[in-house]
Protein backbone atom coordinates (compact mmCIF):
# COMPACT_ATOMS: atom_id res chain seq x y z
CA UNK A 1 0.00 0.00 0.00
CA UNK A 2 1.33 3.05 -0.96
CA UNK A 3 -0.94 5.49 0.64
CA UNK A 4 -0.47 7.95 3.29
CA UNK A 5 0.94 6.64 6.93
CA UNK A 6 0.90 7.68 10.37
CA UNK A 7 2.12 6.03 13.59
CA UNK A 8 0.81 5.45 16.15
CA UNK A 9 -3.39 5.11 15.67
CA UNK A 10 -3.83 5.50 19.12
CA UNK A 11 -2.10 7.33 21.74
CA UNK A 12 -2.81 7.84 25.35
CA UNK A 13 -1.28 9.65 27.69
CA UNK A 14 -1.17 11.14 31.55
CA UNK A 15 -1.21 15.72 31.45
CA UNK A 16 1.84 17.06 31.14
CA UNK A 17 3.41 14.40 29.24
CA UNK A 18 5.33 14.95 26.12
CA UNK A 19 3.83 12.78 22.99
CA UNK A 20 5.42 12.72 18.87
CA UNK A 21 3.67 11.32 15.91
CA UNK A 22 4.84 10.23 12.58
CA UNK A 23 3.60 10.91 9.07
CA UNK A 24 4.96 9.11 5.88
CA UNK A 25 3.56 10.96 2.99
CA UNK A 26 3.19 9.26 -0.33
CA UNK A 27 6.68 9.07 -1.21
CA UNK A 28 6.55 11.26 -4.74
CA UNK A 29 4.01 14.29 -2.74
CA UNK A 30 6.39 16.83 -1.80
CA UNK A 31 3.77 18.56 0.25
CA UNK A 32 2.63 17.48 4.02
CA UNK A 33 -0.10 18.97 6.02
CA UNK A 34 -0.94 18.48 9.82
CA UNK A 35 -4.37 18.73 10.66
CA UNK A 36 -6.25 18.42 13.65
CA UNK A 37 -10.28 17.36 14.21
CA UNK A 38 -12.77 16.81 17.06
CA UNK A 39 -15.53 14.63 16.92
CA UNK A 40 -18.33 15.16 14.10
CA UNK A 41 -15.83 18.62 12.85
CA UNK A 42 -13.99 19.26 10.00
CA UNK A 43 -10.36 18.86 10.27
CA UNK A 44 -8.73 22.34 11.38
CA UNK A 45 -5.34 23.25 9.46
CA UNK A 46 -2.01 23.17 12.05
CA UNK A 47 0.63 23.32 9.64
CA UNK A 48 2.70 22.59 6.22
CA UNK A 49 5.82 21.54 4.43
CA UNK A 50 6.78 22.11 1.10
CA UNK A 51 9.10 19.46 1.00
CA UNK A 52 11.53 20.18 4.45
CA UNK A 53 10.58 23.85 4.47
CA UNK A 54 7.88 24.32 7.23
CA UNK A 55 6.07 27.60 5.40
CA UNK A 56 3.08 28.44 7.16
CA UNK A 57 2.02 27.37 10.65
CA UNK A 58 -1.73 27.94 11.89
CA UNK A 59 -2.06 29.75 15.49
CA UNK A 60 -4.30 26.96 16.55
CA UNK A 61 -0.44 25.72 17.00
CA UNK A 62 0.76 26.76 20.08
CA UNK A 63 4.32 27.17 21.52
CA UNK A 64 3.95 23.30 23.16
CA UNK A 65 3.45 22.18 18.76
CA UNK A 66 6.53 21.27 17.10
CA UNK A 67 6.66 19.65 13.71
CA UNK A 68 9.66 18.84 11.60
CA UNK A 69 10.09 17.25 8.12
CA UNK A 70 14.38 17.00 8.18
CA UNK A 71 14.63 15.34 5.06
CA UNK A 72 11.39 16.08 3.08
CA UNK A 73 9.78 12.69 3.41
CA UNK A 74 8.29 12.20 6.95
CA UNK A 75 7.53 14.13 9.23
CA UNK A 76 6.92 14.06 13.31
CA UNK A 77 4.83 16.22 15.20
CA UNK A 78 5.35 16.73 19.47
CA UNK A 79 3.00 18.37 21.31
CA UNK A 80 5.02 18.92 24.42
CA UNK A 81 3.30 18.95 28.01
CA UNK A 82 0.30 17.84 26.88
CA UNK A 83 -3.18 19.02 28.11
CA UNK A 84 -6.52 17.54 28.11
CA UNK A 85 -7.66 19.83 25.15
CA UNK A 86 -5.12 18.76 23.13
CA UNK A 87 -7.43 15.05 22.78
CA UNK A 88 -8.10 15.12 19.24
CA UNK A 89 -7.93 13.50 16.07
CA UNK A 90 -4.39 14.24 14.54
CA UNK A 91 -4.42 13.80 10.57
CA UNK A 92 -1.53 13.93 8.02
CA UNK A 93 -2.47 14.56 4.33
CA UNK A 94 -0.15 14.85 1.31
CA UNK A 95 -0.13 15.88 -2.20
CA UNK A 96 1.86 15.47 -4.92
CA UNK A 97 2.07 19.13 -6.56
CA UNK A 98 2.34 22.89 -5.93
CA UNK A 99 -0.09 25.35 -6.03
CA UNK A 100 -3.80 24.09 -5.09
CA UNK A 101 -4.02 20.10 -5.15
CA UNK A 102 -6.18 17.39 -4.28
CA UNK A 103 -4.62 16.32 -0.39
CA UNK A 104 -4.87 12.55 0.35
CA UNK A 105 -5.19 12.09 4.44
CA UNK A 106 -3.75 8.77 6.16
CA UNK A 107 -5.71 6.83 9.15
CA UNK A 108 -4.97 9.60 11.67
CA UNK A 109 -3.38 9.48 15.79
CA UNK A 110 -5.89 9.66 18.37
CA UNK A 111 -4.58 11.13 21.19
CA UNK A 112 -6.55 10.79 24.58
CA UNK A 113 -4.76 13.17 27.41
CA UNK A 114 -5.88 11.71 30.64
CA UNK B 1 -10.80 33.92 6.00
CA UNK B 2 -12.70 31.53 3.64
CA UNK B 3 -15.48 29.19 5.31
CA UNK B 4 -17.15 26.39 3.80
CA UNK B 5 -21.05 26.01 5.55
CA UNK B 6 -22.59 22.23 4.87
CA UNK B 7 -26.24 21.61 5.28
CA UNK B 8 -27.49 19.73 6.74
CA UNK B 9 -25.60 19.27 9.38
CA UNK B 10 -27.40 15.83 10.12
CA UNK B 11 -29.37 13.64 8.40
CA UNK B 12 -30.71 10.34 8.73
CA UNK B 13 -32.87 8.25 6.06
CA UNK B 14 -34.24 5.03 5.35
CA UNK B 15 -32.16 2.99 3.11
CA UNK B 16 -33.71 3.65 -0.59
CA UNK B 17 -34.08 7.38 -0.21
CA UNK B 18 -32.29 10.05 -2.12
CA UNK B 19 -30.31 12.99 -0.31
CA UNK B 20 -28.49 16.40 -1.47
CA UNK B 21 -25.86 17.75 0.90
CA UNK B 22 -24.55 21.23 0.18
CA UNK B 23 -21.36 23.09 0.51
CA UNK B 24 -21.52 27.12 0.16
CA UNK B 25 -19.05 29.88 0.62
CA UNK B 26 -18.47 33.62 -0.14
CA UNK B 27 -15.38 32.70 -1.45
CA UNK B 28 -14.33 31.38 -4.93
CA UNK B 29 -12.24 28.06 -4.94
CA UNK B 30 -9.99 26.72 -7.45
CA UNK B 31 -11.03 23.46 -7.10
CA UNK B 32 -12.96 21.38 -4.61
CA UNK B 33 -13.33 18.31 -2.94
CA UNK B 34 -15.09 15.62 -1.72
CA UNK B 35 -14.21 13.36 1.69
CA UNK B 36 -16.17 10.30 3.25
CA UNK B 37 -14.66 9.83 6.51
CA UNK B 38 -15.37 6.78 9.17
CA UNK B 39 -15.34 6.77 12.67
CA UNK B 40 -11.57 6.57 14.05
CA UNK B 41 -10.34 6.82 10.17
CA UNK B 42 -9.08 9.77 8.09
CA UNK B 43 -10.86 10.99 5.01
CA UNK B 44 -11.09 9.12 1.71
CA UNK B 45 -11.34 11.63 -1.55
CA UNK B 46 -14.22 10.75 -3.53
CA UNK B 47 -13.86 13.11 -6.05
CA UNK B 48 -12.16 16.70 -6.97
CA UNK B 49 -14.03 19.12 -8.79
CA UNK B 50 -12.31 22.05 -10.46
CA UNK B 51 -14.56 23.88 -13.50
CA UNK B 52 -17.51 25.55 -12.48
CA UNK B 53 -20.88 23.76 -13.39
CA UNK B 54 -18.58 20.68 -13.74
CA UNK B 55 -20.80 17.77 -12.73
CA UNK B 56 -19.45 14.64 -11.49
CA UNK B 57 -20.58 11.60 -11.04
CA UNK B 58 -19.30 8.46 -8.89
CA UNK B 59 -22.09 5.47 -8.91
CA UNK B 60 -24.91 6.53 -6.92
CA UNK B 61 -23.16 9.74 -6.16
CA UNK B 62 -23.77 12.89 -8.11
CA UNK B 63 -21.18 15.96 -7.71
CA UNK B 64 -21.86 19.12 -9.14
CA UNK B 65 -19.40 22.36 -8.91
CA UNK B 66 -21.43 25.89 -8.82
CA UNK B 67 -20.75 28.21 -11.53
CA UNK B 68 -19.36 30.99 -9.98
CA UNK B 69 -17.18 27.91 -8.23
CA UNK B 70 -18.60 29.35 -4.49
CA UNK B 71 -20.64 25.81 -3.88
CA UNK B 72 -21.20 22.85 -4.32
CA UNK B 73 -23.65 19.80 -3.94
CA UNK B 74 -23.61 16.15 -3.55
CA UNK B 75 -26.67 13.99 -4.77
CA UNK B 76 -26.86 10.60 -3.56
CA UNK B 77 -29.37 8.14 -5.05
CA UNK B 78 -30.90 5.14 -3.47
CA UNK B 79 -28.80 5.48 -0.41
CA UNK B 80 -27.86 2.77 1.20
CA UNK B 81 -26.23 1.83 4.75
CA UNK B 82 -22.38 1.55 3.89
CA UNK B 83 -23.13 5.59 2.68
CA UNK B 84 -23.30 6.78 6.76
CA UNK B 85 -20.14 8.54 7.35
CA UNK B 86 -19.28 12.22 7.51
CA UNK B 87 -19.32 13.99 4.60
CA UNK B 88 -16.67 16.67 4.13
CA UNK B 89 -16.36 19.01 1.44
CA UNK B 90 -13.05 21.12 1.42
CA UNK B 91 -12.02 24.24 -0.97
CA UNK B 92 -8.31 24.63 -2.57
CA UNK B 93 -8.70 28.80 -2.72
CA UNK B 94 -5.13 29.85 -1.90
CA UNK B 95 -1.72 28.70 -3.77
CA UNK B 96 -1.49 26.35 -0.52
CA UNK B 97 -4.38 26.53 2.21
CA UNK B 98 -7.38 23.68 1.77
CA UNK B 99 -10.69 24.82 3.72
CA UNK B 100 -12.67 22.15 4.74
CA UNK B 101 -16.71 22.12 5.52
CA UNK B 102 -18.17 22.09 8.83
CA UNK B 103 -19.15 18.11 8.22
CA UNK B 104 -22.51 16.40 7.10
CA UNK B 105 -23.01 13.00 9.26
CA UNK B 106 -24.94 11.11 7.25
CA UNK B 107 -26.73 8.05 8.98
CA UNK B 108 -28.78 5.17 6.35
CA UNK B 109 -31.27 2.91 8.48
CA UNK B 110 -31.67 -0.19 6.91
Amino acid sequence: DTGVSQDPRHKITKRGQNVTFRCDPISEHNRLYWYRQTLGQGPEFLTYFQNEAQLEKSRLLSDRFSAERPKGSFSTLEIQRTEQGDSAMYLCASSLREGADTQYFGPGTRLTVL
Amino acid sequence: TQLLEQSPQFLSIQEGENLTVYCNSSSVFSSLQWYRQEPGEGPVLLVTVVTGGEVKKLKRLTFQFGDARKDSSLHITAAQPGDTGLYLCAGSGGYQKVTFGTGTKLQVIP
